[in-house]
Order: structure tokens, then sequence, then C-alpha cells
């Protein structure tokens, strides 16, 4: 089945440990972006990849990191998370080289900060 | 002034009216524009796509820019209560640019 795929689903952490969400795509999409939705503020863009081994910052970028060494993974690492990361997080996929064009969403994964 | 502006709603209308979800931009080097749908706990899926101006139609759904005013619209004829969701906008300048999102609109359709 073609999907996105996120681990985990849901995480509780403490302020400072490190941790990494993993997203992967079977569809050999060009396009990969992580994404933050949080109530009243909408869904925001935290950094995008539109191809391997390029990334570059989308709207709110601060204390996240990424890395795209292969074409199907796009895992966000977040060094030293903070309460005010604690948020839905939405990895997505799309076919093309740009975020213009459909992008396939993955589950969510629902962090918090403690 | 935020970049993109879109009341959060809920609208709420019958079934089978006509429903105008808006949002307005004050970037005036946007030229994509998009209109996706999210349901309640899953990810948003893209609705509708359109550069620079004029209409576009899929059948239920038109969008509609306005660069002059910077303006756009979502339409949904015929409305029915699996349009109940959250309709959220989203543009950029150019293809390989961040992607900016409205808030998104909650819209319950009433049977």
């Amino acid at each position: 089945e073609a999907q996105v795929t996120q681990n985990p689903r849901y995480l509780i952490t403490v302020t400072g440990k490190k941790l990494t969400v993993t997203c992967s795509q079977n569809m050999n999409h060009e396009y990969m972006s992580w994404y933050r939705q949080d109530p009243g503020l909408g869904l925001r863009q935290i950094y995008y990849s539109m191809n391997v081994e390029v990334t570059d910052k989308g709207d709110v970028p601060e204390g996240y990191k990424v890395s795209r060494k292969e074409k199907r993974n796009f895992p966000l690492i977040l060094e030293s998370p903070s309460p005010n990361q604690t948020s839905l997080y939405f990895c997505a996929s799309s076919p093309s080289t740009s975020g213009t064009d459909t992008q396939y969403f993955g589950p969510g994964t629902r962090l918090t900060v403690l | 002034q935020k970049e993109v502006e879109q009341d959060p709603g809920p609208l709420s209308v019958p079934e089978g009216a006509i429903v105008s979800l808006n949002c307005t931009y004050s970037n005036s080097a946007f030229q994509y524009f998009m209109w996706y749908r999210q349901y309640s706990r899953k990810g948003p899926e893209l609705l509708m796509y359109t550069y620079s101006s004029g209409n576009k139609e899929d059948g239920r759904f038109t969008a509609q820019v306005d660069k002059s005013s910077k303006y756009i619209s979502l339409f949904i004829r015929d409305s029915q209560p699996s349009d109940s969701a959250t309709y959220l906008c989203a543009m950029s300048a150019n293809r390989d640019d961040k992607i900016i999102f409205g808030k998104g609109t909650r819209l319950h359709i009433l049977p």
C-alpha cells in the first residue's frame, strides 16, 4: 500500500532529551516535508526537501533539524526539546519536486514535551 | 499582519447550500494557491490548486484567485454532510519556496 508512515505516533518526553521522529514513504516521491499543527496557529511548515541531500527551511525551523540521506526517509530531529514544541507533527511527500503539487500526508505524531 | 489570514469559524450551513470559504494574504509574491481539506484526526488532503489569478472548477468545488485584492475563495456547491471538515488555504511564491498555510476554517454541514 502506498503510504507515508511516521513513528512514533505518540510520544511523551521531557525537556532536553533528544528525540527523532521518523518519516518514510514508499512511493518514490521526490519532495518531503515536515509540518506542525497547533490550535489557533494552524499548520506551519518546519523543513522541506526537494531531493536527496537538499533541504530548506520552512516557516518555523528553529529548534529542529532534518536530513535527507536517502529518498524514502526524512527524519525530524529535536536536539533539545522544549515544552513549546509540544504539537501534532505531520510528514508529507509529493511525487514532484514541489510542495505546490499534491502532497500526501502521514497520520501524524502527537508529541508532548514536559 | 500575518501573511495569510483565514477566519477559523466554525461555519455552519444547511445541507445543499453553497459554501464560501476565504483567505486574504499580504505577500504579493504569492503565485501558487492551494486548498486542503482535513477531517478530524487525519492529515490534510489537497482539494484544489491554482496558479496565479483566475478560476478553477472541479466537480462541486470552485477555487477563485483575485491577486489584485490578495483574496482567494473556495466555493462548495450542493454541500453534503461529508463536506464537514476543516479547510485550509495554502500559498507559495515559487515552486521551490516554503508553503504558508492559513489557520483553517471549520465547516459543519447540517443534515
